[in-house]
């Protein structure tokens, strides 16, 4: 059964560091989605992708965050200079025309120290 | 923005026993997923269920989108269905990100 992979599955770094998530959607996907979850809260959307853009972003994806498909099968999301409040559970999640079945993949683990 | 509710918010059963979870939410929908969240963190897709019922296995979901609930029930209970549920909403014609409830901790006690 196709499913969505990401990695790493964790990832440390430091303060100030760009870091970058990388995702595997299902290949027929066209809808593209980041969510995070910071320990103990509940998951928040980030941003969407559709036809190589972003159909919409939350107030959480500042100038610091970036998405891009670089080629037919990844999706990454990028922060340019991490905080320790970035520290979360990244999550990647596809579906094939909006509006339908979200899949979402295992997470990142992103601790920033 | 759409309100989404779920309850109870912690729930400790004996292995065996039978629960319901519910999700409540303020706005129509057309899209709404039930997870488990396991002990690892992934999310584990129980149902995609704008509206309807559906079954598997021990699990089953009812969403009665005119009232604006989803309920979710759990049979027969056993320790490795422990962790946190959470519903998941797309609000109708306004973007296809999902907006997320609080969820349900549970724990199933051998």
């Amino acid at each position: 059964e196709p499913e969505v992979t990401q990695t790493p599955s964790h990832q440390v770094t430091q303060m100030g560091q760009e870091v970058i998530l990388r995702c595997v959607p299902i290949s027929n996907h066209l809808y593209f989605y980041w969510y995070r979850q910071i320990l103990g809260q509940k998951v928040e959307f980030l941003v969407s992708f559709y036809n190589n853009e972003i159909s919409e972003k939350s107030e959480i994806f500042d100038d610091q965050f970036s998405v891009e498909r670089p080629d037919g099968s990844n999706f990454t999301l990028k922060i340019r200079s991490t905080k320790l409040e970035d520290s979360a559970m990244y999550f990647c999640a596809s579906d094939s025309e909006g509006y339908n079945e979200q899949f979402f993949g295992p997470g990142t683990r992103l601790t920033v120290l | 923005g759409i309100q989404v509710e779920q309850s109870p918010p912690d729930l400790i059963l004996q292995e065996g026993a039978n629960s319901t979870l519910r999700c409540n939410f303020s706005d129509s929908v057309n899209n709404l997923q039930w997870f488990h969240q396991n002990p690892w963190g992934q999310l584990i897709n129980l149902f995609y269920i704008p509206s309807g019922t559906k079954q598997n296995g021990r699990l089953s979901a009812t969403t009665v989108a005119t009232e604006r609930y989803s309920l979710l029930y759990i049979s027969s209970s056993q320790t490795t269905d422990s962790g946190v549920y959470f519903c998941a909403v797309e609000r109708d014609n306004y973007g296809q990100n999902f907006v997320f409830g609080p969820g349900t901790r549970l724990s199933v006690l051998p």
